[in-house]
């Protein structure tokens, strides 16, 4: 497998919520805890969010949540925020190819 | 505060070799596991390769396998990215990341661009 599948977008106004789904299979997000998401604004790095499906860093605020049902993980960012326009990837650990990351959702404030 | 600073990109003809250097400082490197991870001009994210603490486990990506190959210095506190037989789909923006129980890549640099084109 190349690639864990996002949407390639999601949208929502100010204060609601969007969720985004990673779908694997069970070589890498069906088998591990190892799920982590990353955030990159534009022209920047990235910046872990999530990392072993649920767990937020210190610093990144509670809006955002992981989750995990199967093959696919999910994360939600609830309470929508101007600054949460971003791509957003997954990533997980991968029997067959070691890391594998997701194909990128932009999310767009509306 | 946990710095990593890429260098070493830049413009390489096809064929051509290219190594990427990133200090790193404000944490214990010999104790963290490493990696690469590269961005095509408005792609999505690719892992290229990583390197346990000690530097004696490494892994590659099947498209990059046999032409790089990462290493460490950890007495210089760096991290390397050595790449030979350059080809075009390998331009791209390389990341280097301090990983976390190697299952995530927990920090990031700012990255450096590598452009293959003759």
């Amino acid at each position: 497998q190349s690639a864990l599948t996002q949407p390639p977008s999601v949208s929502g106004s100010p204060g609601q919520s969007v969720t985004i789904s990673c779908t694997g299979t069970s070589s890498d997000v069906g088998s591990y805890n190892r799920v982590s998401w990353y955030h990159q604004a534009p022209g920047t790095a990235p910046k872990l969010i999530i990392y072993e499906v649920s767990n937020r860093p210190s610093g990144v605020p509670d809006r955002f949540s992981g989750s995990k049902s199967g093959n696919t993980a999910s994360l939600t960012i609830s309470g929508l925020q101007t600054e949460d326009e971003a791509d957003y990837y997954c990533s997980s650990y991968s029997s067959v190819t070691t890391y594998v990351f997701g194909t990128g959702t932009k999310v767009t404030v509306l | 505060e946990v710095q990593l600073l890429e260098s070493g990109g830049g413009l390489v003809q096809p064929g051509g070799s290219l190594r990427l250097s990133c200090a790193a400082s404000g944490f214990s490197f010999s104790s963290s596991p490493m990696g690469w991870v590269r961005q095509a001009p408005g792609k999505g994210l690719e892992w290229v390769s990583s390197i346990s603490g000690s530097g004696s486990n490494t892994y590659h990506a099947d498209s990059v396998k046999g032409r790089f190959a990462i290493s460490r210095d950890n007495a210089k506190n760096t991290l390397y990215l050595q790449m030979n037989s350059l080809r075009a789909e390998d331009t791209a923006v390389y990341y280097c990341s301090k990983m976390a129980s190697p299952n995530y890549f927990q920090f990031w640099g700012q990255g450096a661009l590598v452009t293959v084109s003759s």
